[in-house]
């Protein structure tokens, strides 16, 4: 069984420029979920897709947006990167809507 | 407003010696509480998943409880691999699955 896998695992931008980071969910995994880590702090949470549609979403400006693809697998992109996107990136799967969360290695961005 | 809280913030102990970590918790409605893992510059590793007042769930040297108010992470006889941050999180009070992180309690186990 394969778990969640990221990718980029690390990458470095400009303030203004645009990222795309991708997540492949675990086997038979319908649910994605995008959070946003900050150095010593919670994720915080992004979006989540459930087959195709965004089905909820935190406290983030709308150049944060994401797709859902038919084989679940999932795309973040930011727009317009700010210094404060600076963080570790983490896509979760499930198996439902309210179901247990499991996680990826994450994506650490870093803009300067 | 969901919100968690945990604590302590950081924890030193020496190898064998047992102790406790709280998260507390506002919410309502509890749809239940998570308990992670987390290593440096990893994801976040699922441990467990507790659901009512007064249940327990074990796994090898690590006990989680469950009250109205709070939950407990108990580690008995730790070990240096155990060294880790430990986060808890609740469903947010919404219709999808929004997880409300505390920030943590980083855990360091000496030999």
């Amino acid at each position: 069984e394969t778990g969640v896998t990221q990718s980029p695992t690390h990458l470095i931008k400009t303030r203004g420029q645009q990222v795309t980071l991708r997540c492949s969910s675990q086997s038979g995994h319908n649910t994605v979920s995008w959070y946003q880590q900050a150095l010593g702090q919670g994720p915080q949470f992004i979006f989540q897709y459930y087959r195709e549609e965004e089905n909820g979403r935190g406290n983030f400006p709308p150049r944060f947006s994401g797709l859902q693809f038919p084989n679940y697998s999932s795309e973040l992109n930011v727009n317009a990167l700010e210094l404060d996107d600076s963080a570790l990136y983490l896509c979760a799967s499930s198996l439902l809507v309210d179901g247990e969360l499991f996680f990826g290695e994450g994506s650490r961005l870093t803009v300067l | 407003e969901d919100q968690v809280t945990q604590s302590p913030e950081a924890l030193r102990l020496q190898e064998g010696e047992s102790s406790s970590l709280n998260c507390s918790y506002t919410v309502s409605g509890l749809r239940g509480l998570f308990w992670y893992r987390q290593d440096p510059g990893k994801g976040p590793e699922f441990l467990f998943t507790l659901y009512s007042a007064g249940e327990e769930k074990e796994k090898e040297r690590l006990k989680a409880t469950l009250t109205k108010k709070e939950s407990f992470l108990h580690i008995t006889a730790p070990k240096p691999e155990d060294s880790a941050t430990y986060l808890c999180a609740v469903p947010g009070n919404t219709g999808f699955q929004k997880l409300v992180f505390g920030t943590g309690t980083r855990l360091l186990v000496s030999p």
